[in-house]
């Protein structure tokens, strides 16, 4: 069946430009997850979705993210006001949502921004 | 102190030799271990999940110690297409998200 998918899958923007990078999760699955991943990093929490739960923001690193999710779907991470430092690849995520070593998360490929 | 540490390498080594990663974790409510693999530019791939028991996979074999709050991965005979990134990732009880290690860039020379 069909992965987890993002859009677009490169991204260059100027500084101070507002971003939306687009997640579409496996069918069924009722978590999601955005990480990023800067080069020479490990991927870095970001936000997390649960079904029709208050969402996890405790990773957004500042009130310029912020992300949506609609009718339990399709997410989208929006970046106001882009910063050179938010230069990463954004990686979302999407899981059954079960507790424990069952709910594996599956990534999709991406999205590489770029902030000059 | 990292949630997650892993030796970032990089390992170089022969076609069919044995080649072992450790990684160690700070929390010790985590929970859930797993190695993923990271190719180059390229989305993680669970590899495999850890058991307490240790468990093994084919070619690979994973461990873990709680005592000691460390993981390792064992690859036997590795293969050309085993060279990629091994990233080390903990879940924390009461925790949504993964935590996850560097990485440890694996290169597996003909």
């Amino acid at each position: 069946g069909a992965g987890v998918s993002q859009s677009p899958s490169n991204k260059v923007t100027e500084k101070g430009k507002d971003v939306e990078l687009r997640c579409d999760p496996i069918s069924g699955h009722t978590a999601l997850y955005w990480y990023r991943q800067s080069l020479g990093q490990g991927l870095e929490f970001l936000i997390y979705f649960q079904g029709n739960s208050a969402p996890d923001k405790s990773g957004l690193p500042s009130d310029r993210f912020s992300a949506e999710r609609t009718g339990g779907s399709v997410s989208t991470l929006t970046i106001q006001r882009t910063q050179q430092e938010d230069s990463a690849v954004y990686l979302c995520a999407s899981s059954l949502g079960r507790e424990g070593l069952k709910d594996t998360q599956y990534f999709g490929p991406g999205t590489r921004l770029t902030v000059l | 102190r990292k949630e997650v540490e892993q030796d970032p390498g990089p390992f170089n080594v022969p076609e069919g030799a044995t080649v072992a990663f450790n990684c160690t974790y700070s929390n010790s409510a985590s929970q859930s271990f797993f190695w993923y693999r990271q190719d180059c530019r390229k989305e993680p791939k669970l590899l495999m999940s850890v058991y307490s028991s240790g468990n093994e996979d084919g070619r690979f074999t994973a461990q873990l110690n709680r005592a000691s709050q460390y993981i390792s991965l064992l690859i036997r005979d590795s293969k050309l297409s085993d060279s990629a990134t091994y990233l080390c990732v903990v879940r924390r009880w009461g925790a949504n998200n993964l935590f996850f290690g560097t990485g440890t860039r694996l290169t597996v020379i003909p």
